[in-house]
């Protein structure tokens, strides 16, 4: 397994445009986090996933931040009319389902996905 | 609500010190408790976890935490400092109550080891 797997590493985009980010997690894991990080700041939650379904979203996540995991595999966190605020670093992270395998609740992540808005 | 207070965002050591990066934590349920490190440029991976066993915690390159429930603390330490060890590390908390599957993270301390 190659582990967690983010595309692009680096997005640059004006204000008002829309971007995706892509996750591919460890295969054999059923749960996917997508955090944020700023600079200075530790990771900050946005959302996870449970196979397919979208189990939690944190409250500080807008309406413009939509994010899927149709077939229970890879996730996809779309953002809509971006803002400068949105510039960061999006990471994704993937862990087993509690007490069913090793190293459940520890979470591998990507390397991440940094987004600049202009 | 899990939380977790990191105190000092930056701490600078000699190559060869002692290590002491302090976490506390806000749990309502005996928690998991977690450091991750991120090195320059690469994705935030465990150093170690404490999940109700052994209150004293190991880790990989020699890092250890010891989990104080009186204190509820979780504080990182190495006996001696090595110039690779240079990094932010982040202290995380996992709740186990419903609702809390997600990990919640500290600001972050950097460390940083002069020669």
């Amino acid at each position: 397994d190659t582990g967690v797997s983010q595309n692009p590493r680096h997005k640059i985009t004006k204000r008002g445009q829309n971007v995706t980010f892509r996750c591919d997690p460890i295969s054999e894991h059923n749960r996917l986090y997508w955090y944020r990080q700023t600079l200075g700041q530790g990771p900050e939650f946005l959302t996870y996933f449970q196979n397919e379904a979208q189990l939690e979203k944190s409250r500080l996540l807008s309406d413009r931040f939509s994010a899927e995991r149709p077939k229970g595999s890879f996730s996809t966190l779309e953002i809509q009319r971006t803002e400068q605020g949105d510039s960061a670093m999006y990471l994704c992270a993937s862990s087993p389902i509690q007490g069913t395998q090793s190293g459940a609740n520890v979470l591998t992540f990507g390397a991440g996905s940094r987004l600049t808005v202009l | 609500a899990q939380s977790v207070t990191q105190l000092g965002s930056h701490v600078s050591v000699s190559e060869g010190a002692l290590v002491l990066l302090r976490c506390n934590y806000s749990s309502s349920v005996p928690p998991y408790l977690f450091w991750y490190v991120q090195y320059p440029n690469q994705g935030l991976q465990l150093l170690l976890k404490y999940t109700s066993a052994a209150t004293l915690v190991k880790g990989i390159n020699g890092f250890e935490a010891e989990f104080k429930k009186s204190e509820t603390s979780f504080h990182l330490t190495k006996p001696s400092a090595h110039m690779s060890d240079a990094a932010e590390y982040f202290c995380a908390v996992r709740g186990v109550q419903a609702g809390g599957f997600k990990t919640i993270f500290g600001a972050g301390t950097r460390l940083f080891v002069k020669a």
